[in-house]
């Protein structure tokens, strides 16, 4: 049960667009299309933003958006905005019922 | 409301136990997998154990397994964690999560507020 991988830090000016990786292994990422993210501003719960790779729970804006290529799954943030400076972490199911997360990214907003 | 609402936190000393509750509503417990996340101080998020929605399959990560036990109560409906053998570093907010599907699959769009648990002498 290994943390997927995530870069520590990223940051973007307002409007302009960022993207964060989560680098796993066959066993999780690469596996099965459980990868989710989460959006946590300091001091609360973490929020989902992605689900399956893909796909945005309802009130989640069109600027979120998923995808994924071989063991390393990419969160983009198009059309950056201040409200989206917070800590994002992804997630894969790592099969018998095991799930696992990334260590976290910050997101600036410059 | 769709509401998860966490209580049990508290001090413990190294070696002793706690029993952490999950109280839902708004939603049908019985069917959704609930799981434990944790969070320690300035960290990340670290998954614990996870429960069918049946209660009749769980899962633990490797730092927790054998001392912490994770069960519900549909009828209740409220998700339990029970935390033996504890150690300094358990000390975390622990949240409860409502995952998508009916088996622990990550997807956990529903989370509780946290309850702090510290462990220390």
């Amino acid at each position: 049960q290994s943390a997927l991988t995530q870069p520590p830090s990223a940051s973007g000016s307002p409007g302009q667009s960022v993207t964060i990786s989560c680098t796993g292994t066959s066993s999780d990422v690469g596996g099965y299309n459980y990868v989710s993210w989460y959006q946590q501003h300091s001091g609360k719960a973490p929020k989902l933003m992605i689900y399956e790779v893909t796909k945005r729970p309802s009130g989640v804006p069109d600027r979120f958006s998923g995808s994924r290529s071989g063991n390393t799954a990419s969160l983009t943030v198009s059309g950056l905005q201040a409200e989206d400076e917070a800590d994002y972490y992804c997630s894969s199911y790592a099969g018998s019922n095991n799930l696992v997360f990334g260590g976290g990214t910050k997101l600036t907003v410059l | 409301e769709v509401q998860l609402l966490e209580s049990g936190g508290g001090l413990q000393q190294p070696g002793g136990s706690l029993r952490l509750s999950c109280a839902a509503s708004g939603f049908t417990f019985s069917s959704y997998a609930m799981s434990w996340v944790r969070q320690a101080p300035g960290k990340g998020l670290e998954w614990v154990s996870g429960i069918t929605g049946s209660g009749d399959t769980t899962c633990y990560a490797d730092s927790v397994k054998g001392r912490f036990t994770i069960s519900r109560d549909n009828s209740k409906n409220t998700l339990y964690l029970q935390m033996n053998s504890l150690r300094a570093e358990d000390t975390a907010v622990y949240y409860c999560a409502k995952d998508r599907y009916g088996a622990p699959r990550g997807g956990f769009d529903i989370w509780g507020q946290g309850t702090m648990v510290t462990v220390s002498s």
